[in-house]
């Protein structure tokens, strides 16, 4: 399955399909981009990250695109699994020399997996 | 090896009460973040600390809110007379430094609900 636009809060898979989240980010200047995986009730678990001098990275299942043209961020996750239901966030982080340093959050896609 | 422990998981405030929730980072991380979510929301930045600095408390509100990481024990988010629209899941986070590519870890967060 493959998410449409830049934002869907809801994106359904089929169980072993690819998923790929989308994600739009605002800071031209945001020099390092986390995905966190958070399930209900607990917090945002990290996944995967990707610094602006990098197009792509891989991780265990799940690859990492960044677009800085267009300030596009995405994730793909190969092989869908149950245990992948949750809502992923993009993060960016804007280094500003030793003042704000918090990350900023995307509105999060909500993966659902059917069997 | 621990990782972010926040406590209380969760509290029950009356309106007009104080609220404090407790954060120790992950060990060798100096570096404390705050989020606060609402309900079907994304994270929302509030805090950045050290010990015994807050770096950047731009996403604070300006009353009733307070954070500090004292140079021994854990990082507080004190919240005083505490009102309705307080209710939410509150993230601590915490890395090793403040410049970009450091990862952020996040708590299994405190929830609180105020009556």
């Amino acid at each position: 399955g493959e998410s449409v636009g830049l934002h869907l809060p809801t994106l359904s898979v089929q169980e072993g399909d690819n998923s790929i989240i989308n994600c739009a980010y605002s800071n031209s200047a945001s020099d390092y981009f986390i995905w966190y995986k958070q399930e209900s009730g607990k917090g945002p678990q990290f996944i995967i990250d990707i610094r602006s001098n990098m197009d792509k990275r891989q991780g265990q299942r799940v690859t990492v695109l960044l677009n800085k043209t267009v300030k596009h961020l995405s994730l793909q996750i190969a092989a869908t699994q149950p245990g992948d239901s949750a809502v992923y966030f993009c993060a960016e982080r804007l280094y500003s020399g030793g003042g704000a340093d918090g990350l900023t959050f995307g509105k999060g896609t909500h993966l659902i997996i059917q069997p | 090896n621990a990782g972010v422990m926040q406590n209380p998981r969760h509290l029950v405030r009356r309106r007009g009460q104080e609220a404090r929730l407790r954060c120790s980072p992950m060990k060798g991380h100096s570096h404390v973040y705050w989020y606060r979510q609402l309900p079907e929301e994304g994270l929302k930045f509030m805090v950045y600390l050290q010990k015994e600095n807050i770096i950047d408390e731009s996403g604070m509100p300006k009353e009733r809110f307070s954070a500090e990481f004292p140079k021994e024990g854990p990082s507080i988010l004190r919240i005083q007379q505490v009102v309705r629209g307080d209710s939410a899941a509150y993230f601590c986070a915490s890395s090793p430094g403040g410049f970009s590519g450091n990862t952020i870890y996040f708590g299994e967060g405190s929830w609180l609900t105020v009556v």
